[in-house]
C-alpha cells in the first residue's frame, strides 16, 4: 500500500530551528517534495528531493534517504510568518501521481 | 508571471444543487490538475489533463462530477447534484511538462461549503 506519515502538529520558538519528518511506504519512487500552506491558501513548492541527500534552499533545508523511507524539512531562524502546514508528497514512478501526507502544522511561539 | 487562476474564491450552495469550478493554469503549462482537499488532510487528485485531454480520471465520483478543459487551456469542474459531504476545497494545479514530471503550482483554491 502506498503510506505517507508525518507528525500531526508540532510547536518550536521564534529564532530556533525545527525539523519535520516524512516517512514514506510507496510502490514507487520518482521524488519528494515540501509544500508550505498557509491556512486558508494554496499549497506553495518549497523543495524537492530525488537523490539522497541534503538540498539547502535559504532557511529551509529538505534531506531524503531513499533506502530508509525518509526526508525531513529543516526549517531555521524560525519566524512568526513559518506558521503553517508543511505537507510531504511522494511522486510514483508508475502514473506520477504525487501521494500526499495529512501535514504537520507548525506553530511559531514568540 | 500570473499564477494559476480560480474563481469563485468561495462557493455556498445548498445540497442537490449544481456548482461549478473555473480554473487558469500558468501560461505555457500544459498539465493540470483537479484536487480535493479536507481540512487536516492533503489534496487528493481528482483529475489530471494533459493538454485537453483527460489521462488520469480514475479517483473522479462520475456520477455526480464532470469536467472538461476543451481548448487545452483553462478547465472547468462541476458537481451536481451536490452532496454535504462535497464541501471541501478544491485546488487546480498546473505543471510544464507533460507526463506528471514537473513542479505542480497550486492556485488559491475554492471553498465550497454544502448546506
Amino acid at each position: 500500500g502506498q503510506n505517507i506519515d508525518q507528525p500531526t502538529e508540532m510547536t518550536a520558538t521564534e529564532g530556533a530551528i525545527v525539523q519535520i519528518n516524512c516517512t514514506y511506504q510507496t510502490s514507487g519512487f520518482n521524488g519528494l517534495f515540501w509544500y508550505q500552506q498557509h491556512a486558508g491558501e494554496a499549497p506553495t513548492f518549497l523543495s524537492y528531493n530525488v537523490l539522497d541527500g541534503l538540498e539547502e534552499k535559504g532557511r529551509f533545508s529538505s534531506f531524503l534517504s531513499r533506502s530508509k523511507g525518509y526526508s525531513y524539512l529543516l526549517l531555521k531562524e524560525l519566524q512568526m510568518k513559518d506558521s503553517a502546514s508543511y505537507l510531504c508528497a511522494v511522486r510514483d514512478d508508475s502514473n506520477y501521481q504525487l501521494i500526499w501526507g495529512a501535514g504537520t502544522k507548525l506553530i511559531i511561539k514568540p | 508571471e500570473a499564477g494559476v487562476v480560480q474563481s469563485p474564491r468561495y462557493k455556498i450552495i445548498e445540497k442537490k444543487q449544481p456548482v461549478a469550478f473555473w480554473c487558469n493554469p500558468i501560461s505555457g503549462h500544459n498539465t493540470l490538475y483537479w484536487y480535493r482537499q479536507n481540512l487536516g488532510q492533503g489534496p487528493e487528485l481528482l483529475i489530471r489533463y494533459e493538454n485537453e485531454e483527460a489521462v488520469d480520471d480514475s479517483q473522479l465520483p462520475k456520477d455526480r462530477f464532470s469536467a472538461e478543459r476543451l481548448k487545452g487551456v483553462d478547465s472547468t469542474l462541476k458537481i451536481q447534484p451536490a452532496e454535504l459531504g462535497d464541501s471541501a476545497v478544491y485546488l487546480c494545479a498546473s505543471s510544464g511538462r507533460t507526463g506528471g514530471t514537473d513542479t505542480q503550482y497550486f492556485g488559491p483554491g475554492t471553498r465550497l461549503t454544502v448546506l
